[in-house]
């Protein structure tokens, strides 16, 4: 069964250093998601990417962050300048179809640690 | 704004015993989707079932039931003979039709469950 994959499944890094985080969405869907989740609270959303271009974003992502498809596959988010409060899970997720509201199927996630 | 509420945040069950999850949502739209998502100890979110706002009927699919109840706001979800495996932290999701830009999922904030032998 095709399936959303991440990587890396954890990251450390140190404030104020940029990184990016990678995700391969499910070849044929067409819509494209970044979530994150501070441990153990709720999981927020943060930007959508449709037709290569950011289709709706949160507060929550600001200047720090971009996202981008470099090539016919790959999903990335990219921090530029981490904080200690960029700590969390983040989820990136596909979903197959533009126009109706079909599930968003979640990748396994990256764990970001800033020190 | 959408707002999706989920007052318990932990429930602890003997296996076999059956689990009910409340959720209760906030949106402006008349048309809107809603999910329920599982995560377990891994940290992965697993889909388990979505319903449209138009279709109030509620199902049974497997051990899984939910109950959609519009006049309340409420998508309960209930899990019939719980099992050790059942135990994760499940989210209510709600998506709003009027958000066509992107579709973004609006969670809850959970409620662990956990199932001892």
């Amino acid at each position: 069964e095709p399936e959303v994959t991440q990587t890396p499944s954890h990251q450390v890094t140190q404030m104020g250093q940029e990184v990016i985080l990678r995700c391969v969405p499910i070849s044929n869907h067409l819509y494209f998601y970044w979530y994150r989740q501070i441990l153990g609270q709720k999981v927020e959303f943060l930007v959508s990417f449709y037709n290569n271009e950011i289709s709706e974003k949160s507060e929550i992502f600001d200047d720090q962050f971009s996202v981008e498809r470099p090539d016919g596959s790959n999903f990335t988010l990219k921090i530029r300048s981490t904080k200690l409060e960029d700590s969390a899970m983040y989820f990136c997720a596909s979903k197959e179809d533009v126009l109706t509201h079909y599930e968003q199927y979640f990748g396994p996630g990256t764990r970001l640690t800033v020190t | 704004a959408q707002k999706v509420t989920q007052a318990q945040t932990e429930i602890s069950v003997v296996e076999k015993e059956d689990v009910t999850l409340d959720c209760v949502y906030e949106t402006r739209d008349t048309t809107y989707y809603l999910f329920w998502y599982k995560q377990p100890p891994s940290g992965e979110l697993v889909f388990l079932i979505r319903r449209n706002s138009f279709d109030e009927q509620n199902e049974i699919s497997g051990r899984y039931s939910w109950n959609f109840q519009k006049s309340t706001s409420s998508f309960n979800f209930t899990i019939t003979a719980s099992q050790v495996v059942d135990s994760a932290v499940y989210f209510c999701a709600l998506s709003e039709r009027s958000d066509a830009a992107g579709n973004k999922l609006t969670f809850g904030g959970g409620t662990r469950v956990l199932v001892k032998p």
